[in-house]
């Protein structure tokens, strides 16, 4: 059964930093691309940001450049979200999820953690 | 930035009804770059279809998905109780990938 854990979130002030954890098992963590979604809350979903398999590629949205990082570590199937300079507007529940791409290269967000909550706020 | 504008907002109807819901792009997504998920309160978000048509392993087959260009279509044949929740759209075709804003699915 595969499963994505995330932890980490919490209360921040801004400007602060937080790292969020997303643990991966039942599959095979090191072959997926990985993402980061997240949703302030009453609000839509917001992609974040994905990390190739072997982490040597990294994609942002523009409101989160230079002050996220994604990174992984794949031999202990883990994933992680540093978050720096945190803003008001970070405030979210923020889920990991595995980005697939089927035999025809088409790509969806087929699993997802049950999501942590991060609350920027003074 | 491609914008995806989801209608109706919100969908009030009753179990055993039809459900359309819509998905228009701002610029034309190719069609294997469209999903649409399923998201429940409280809950995280369900994929249903991607690649515009293809069912996900699990979607029952009152789910069909539809459209291209910048035109798509969520629809249910059939509604059953656990499918009044939230649905969105979304694109990978182009940078940054966006969301819809949901629609809402209400029981009448």
């Amino acid at each position: 059964e595969v499963q994505l854990v995330e932890s980490g979130g919490g209360l921040v002030q801004p400007g602060g930093s937080l790292r969020l954890s997303c643990a991966a098992s039942g599959f095979t963590f090191s072959s997926s691309w990985m993402t980061w979604v997240r949703q302030a809350p009453g609000k839509g979903l917001e992609w974040v940001a994905n990390i190739q398999q072997d982490g040597s590629n990294k994609y942002y949205v523009d409101s989160v450049k230079g002050r996220f990082t994604i990174s992984r570590d794949n031999a202990k199937n883990s994933l992680f979200l540093q978050m720096n300079s945190l803003r008001a507007e970070d405030t979210a529940v923020y889920y990991c999820a595995r980005l697939y791409y089927d035999w025809n290269d088409v790509p969806s967000f087929d699993y997802w953690g049950q999501g942590t909550l991060v609350t920027v706020s003074s | 930035e491609i914008v995806l504008t989801q209608s109706p907002g919100t969908l009030s109807l009753s179990p055993g009804e039809r459900a359309t819901l819509s998905c228009r792009a701002s610029q034309s997504v190719s069609s294997s770059y469209l999903a649409w998920y399923q998201q429940k309160p409280g809950q995280a978000p369900r994929l249903l279809i991607y690649g515009a048509s293809s069912r996900a392993t699990g979607t029952p087959d009152r789910f069909s998905g539809s459209g291209s260009g910048t035109d798509f279509t969520l629809t249910i044949s059939r509604l059953e109780p656990e499918d009044f929740a939230v649905y969105y759209c979304q694109q990978y075709g182009g940078s940054p990938w966006t969301f819809g804003q949901g629609a809402k699915v209400e029981i009448k």
